[in-house]
């Protein structure tokens, strides 16, 4: 079966403008989350929705948002751009019983 | 609250050596799963190998095992065998399961292992 999309694969940006990140799960699994993640920073949580409903939201500035349609493909997006927000973005769907994330191969932002 | 220690930045093994990736996790929660992912430069992250708190025996997945010690709350990852394409950044993982719980993973800080020829 297909695995996680996340398009684009790289993307760049200038400061302020607004970016939005695309991930299509696998069929089935309606859990999607959300990673950021930097040299300095690691991995880190930025939301997790499920059945088009935020569930967890992690620390971060309200200038990150994200949704999820009903056929579960998730959308996140950044405003007003900083270029601390240069990040690898991660989708990770997950069919919430005890088993594992599949993560997508990620969205390079880079912030110019 | 969840925490995940990876307590190597970085290894160097020489190739076909076994390898054994230090992990420990602290919790609350009495059910939980735990992971090891690989992140090559590529950057996708790749499933290796889980292990459930409730599981009785360690998990293993062709040359990936996991050396659960619960009591000790230590999730070790041990590669057999290693090769060149092992050199990546490994992550171990915990999320927890109990119905009620937000649903997420946390990651430890990783450890990039370099395999040597």
């Amino acid at each position: 079966k297909a695995g996680v999309t996340q398009t684009p694969r790289y993307l760049i940006k200038t400061r302020g403008q607004q970016v939005t990140l695309s991930c299509s799960p696998i069929s089935g699994h309606r859990s999607v989350s959300w990673y950021q993640q930097t040299p300095g920073q690691g991995l880190q949580f930025l939301f997790e929705y499920f059945s088009e409903t935020q569930r967890n939201k992690g620390n971060f500035p309200g200038r990150f948002s994200g949704r999820q349609f009903s056929n579960s493909r998730s959308e996140m997006n950044v405003s007003t751009l900083e270029l601390g927000d240069s990040a690898l973005y991660l989708c990770a769907s997950s069919p919430r019983d005890r088993g594992g994330y599949t993560f997508g191969s990620g969205t390079r932002l880079t912030v110019v | 609250a969840q925490k995940i220690t990876q307590t190597q930045p970085g290894m160097f093994v020489q190739e076909k050596e076994a390898v054994t990736l230090d992990c420990t996790y602290d919790t609350s929660d009495p059910s939980y799963g735990l992971f090891w992912y690989k992140q090559p430069s590529s950057g996708e992250m790749i499933f290796l190998i889980y292990q459930g708190s409730y599981d009785q025996q360690n998990a293993t997945e062709g040359r990936y095992s996991l050396n659960f010690q619960k009591a000790r709350k230590s999730a070790n990852l041990v590669i057999s065998a290693s090769q060149l394409g092992d050199s990546a950044m490994y992550f171990c993982a915990m999320r927890e399961l109990e119905a009620d719980r937000d649903d997420k993973i946390i990651f430890g800080k990783g450890t990039r292992l370099h395999i040597l020829p």
